[in-house]
Parts: C-alpha cells; sequence; structure tokens
C-alpha cells in the first residue's frame, strides 16, 4: 500500500506570491499517478489536478502539477486570498496528510 | 451536472451500525467508467477511503476497514451505501460520497463529492 507524505504542513504567505507544495510516495508510482484537491473549511474536496499535470474542469491556470515516479508537486502562482485552505494528493486509494496553505 | 448527496443518522451510539445512503443526480451509476466511494474525515484531520464498489457490485476496500465496512449498491434507485458496524468514538467523522473516475491510466481521481454528513459516535 502506497504511502504518501505531504510537506510542509503549513505554508504561509502573501498575496501574489507562490506556493510549492511536496507530495512523496514511499514507492515508484509512475508518471501520471497523483491528483491534488484543495479543501475548504465546511466545505468537500475540490478536484484540482488529475494524472499529476492536467487541471480539472473550471480550474485556472495559476495551479500546475508536476513530477513523476516518487516526487510530485502543486504549484499555485499568483496567490488570491481564497486560495488558504488544504491541500491534498492522492494515488488511488491513498491520501497525503495534507498542506494548510494560508495567505495573509 | 453531477450531484451527490449523503443521508442517515447523525447519531450513532457505540457498538452499533453506522448507515449511510448516497443518492447519484445528473448521471447513472449504471456506467463502467466510474466507481461509487465512501470516504471519511475525523474533525480537524485528514481524509481516508473506506471503500468503493461499481454498478455491478464489486467491491473493494481499505485494509483497516475492510472487517467492519459494507458498501452496496441500488442501481434501481441510482443510490449506493455504507454500512461501517462495530463503530467507536474514533468512527466519529464527516463521510463524503463520491464519484471515482477509473478511465486513465495509472490514475485515479474523485470528481464529484457530496457535500458531506457529520456523524457522532457517542453514547
Amino acid at each position: 500500500e502506497v504511502v504518501l507524505t505531504q510537506s510542509p504542513g503549513t505554508q504561509s504567505l502573501s498575496p501574489g506570491g507562490r506556493a510549492t507544495l511536496s507530495c512523496r510516495a514511499g514507492q515508484n508510482i509512475g508518471r501520471n499517478s497523483v491528483a491534488w484537491y484543495q479543501q475548504k473549511p465546511g466545505q468537500a474536496p475540490r478536484l484540482l489536478v488529475y494524472g499529476a499535470s492536467s487541471r480539472a474542469t473550471g480550474i485556472p491556470d495559476r495551479f500546475s502539477g508536476s513530477g513523476s515516479g516518487t516526487d510530485f508537486t502543486l504549484t499555485i502562482n499568483r496567490l488570491e486570498p481564497e486560495d488558504s485552505a488544504v491541500y491534498y494528493c492522492q494515488h488511488y486509494g491513498a491520501f497525503g496528510g495534507g498542506t494548510k496553505v494560508e495567505i495573509k | 451536472q453531477v450531484q451527490l448527496q449523503e443521508s442517515g443518522p447523525g447519531l450513532v451510539k457505540p457498538s452499533e451500525t453506522l448507515s449511510l445512503t448516497c443518492t447519484v443526480s445528473g448521471d447513472s451509476i449504471r456506467s463502467n467508467n466510474y466507481y461509487w466511494v465512501w470516504v471519511r474525515q475525523p474533525p480537524g484531520k485528514g481524509l481516508e477511503w473506506i471503500g468503493s464498489i461499481n454498478y455491478s457490485g464489486k467491491t473493494f476496500y481499505n485494509s483497516p476497514l475492510k472487517s467492519r465496512a459494507t458498501v452496496s449498491v441500488d442501481t434501481s434507485k441510482n443510490q449506493f451505501s455504507l454500512k461501517l458496524n462495530s463503530v467507536t468514538a474514533a468512527d466519529t467523522a464527516v463521510f463524503y460520497c463520491a464519484r471515482l473516475d477509473i478511465r486513465m491510466p495509472e490514475t485515479t481521481l474523485f470528481d464529484f463529492w457530496g457535500q458531506g454528513t457529520l456523524v457522532t459516535v457517542s453514547a
């Protein structure tokens, strides 16, 4: 069973800046095998990126995913206050522990 | 637009069985392209996949919960359900139902989610 480890646990950033979120798999999981989700308080998760780098419908191009093998990254450019949320990576039935992004 | 809605009791006593139903609208549950899944999230914690089912009843479960969880499907009502037996306070969580897209090689994705329902286990 694959274990996904996300880092950092929390990122505090300023509007207009860039967030770089890491998701590391405990074993090689291929090239197109990670999805990313955004979850705001009191809401269900929302799909952002699938297949490691494909944006879901309606997701702005400020969000981009990359990576392969064991290391995957979600990058959020031109941060906006509404990007404050917890972000999760996922591979089949495994979720990472999440990274909280705070925009102040 | 696909919509999923969880329903069921918000309070369950310890040692009893938690039962939830997810009603799907905007899509037929009879599709080879998707599985239908349950995910839970304890208060203040991360997401945990519980189990998945397809229209024909084929199921997969997360190993730690396999002995206590049962997911079933009712295609005539476009619904699927979760039963989790012998619950304890540790099972208190928001339970989400979701659609799992399995069409792409090497990957799956949860593309539509219900709003979630909080189930508290307490006497």
